[in-house]
């Protein structure tokens, strides 16, 4: 069964750092890209990046370019959402997706981070 | 960038009746290789997203077949053929053609 399992919520104040996680199971964790989502509160979906595990190829949208850092290690089956400087408004709910391709999006998604940054 | 916009905004349904929701891209989803990469997701309350269909037309393993998509180019349609209390939520239209993927606003279904 495929499955991707995200780190727990994470409460944090600006200017602070954070790193969070999506580890697949139950597939070929190289053989497909892993992606990023974020929903903000009551809001709509909103595509963030992806990375190819097996050669670390990483593809960001230019709304997040520079702001965030996708990274992924395969010896643990494991991709990260990372910040360096947090910002009141990354508050949002973070999901990882499965995708075949760059293209085809996303067959599996997990169960979400809620990441709040607050003073 | 892709745009992507989707009406009604909010689908106020009667159970056991038709659902349409309609999607349109800024530019014709049809890649260089051939397949048009347009996807439907259902995001029901308090849950994460699933996909319903891919490009345009495929539903996912364990779809109900009450779930149709439909279209071409630019304009792009989700069918539910009779509305189940389970079917309450957003669902989303996503473009993977043009780099970067976008999703559309999202259409709130609900049971009047």
């Amino acid at each position: 069964e495929v499955q991707l399992v995200q780190s727990g919520a994470e409460v944090k104040k600006p200017g602070e750092s954070l790193k969070i996680s999506c580890k697949g199971s139950g597939y070929s964790f190289t053989s497909y890209w892993i992606g990023w989502v974020r929903q903000m509160p009551g809001k709509g979906l909103e595509w963030m990046g992806i990375i190819y595990p097996g050669d670390s190829d990483t593809r960001y949208s230019p709304s997040f370019q520079g702001q965030v850092t996708i990274s992924a290690d395969k010896s643990i089956s494991t991709a990260y959402l990372q910040w360096s400087s947090l910002k009141a408004s990354d508050t949002a709910m973070y999901y990882c997706v499965r995708q075949g391709s760059s293209t085809s999006c996303c067959d599996y998604w997990g169960q979400g981070t809620l990441v709040t940054v607050s003073s | 960038d892709v745009v992507m916009t989707q009406s009604p905004l909010s689908l106020p349904v009667t159970l056991g009746q038709p659902a349409s929701i309609s999607c349109r891209s800024s530019q014709s989803l049809v890649y260089s290789d051939g397949n048009t990469y347009l996807n439907w997701f259902q995001q029901r309350p308090g849950q994460s997203p699933r996909r319903l269909i891919y490009k345009v037309s495929n539903r996912d393993s364990g779809v109900p077949d009450r779930f149709s998509g439909s279209g071409s180019g630019t304009d792009f349609t989700l069918k539910i053929s009779r509305v189940e209390a389970e079917d309450v939520g957003v669902y989303y239209c996503m473009q993977g053609t043009h780099w970067p993927p976008a999703f559309g606003p999202g259409t709130k279904v609900d049971i009047k």
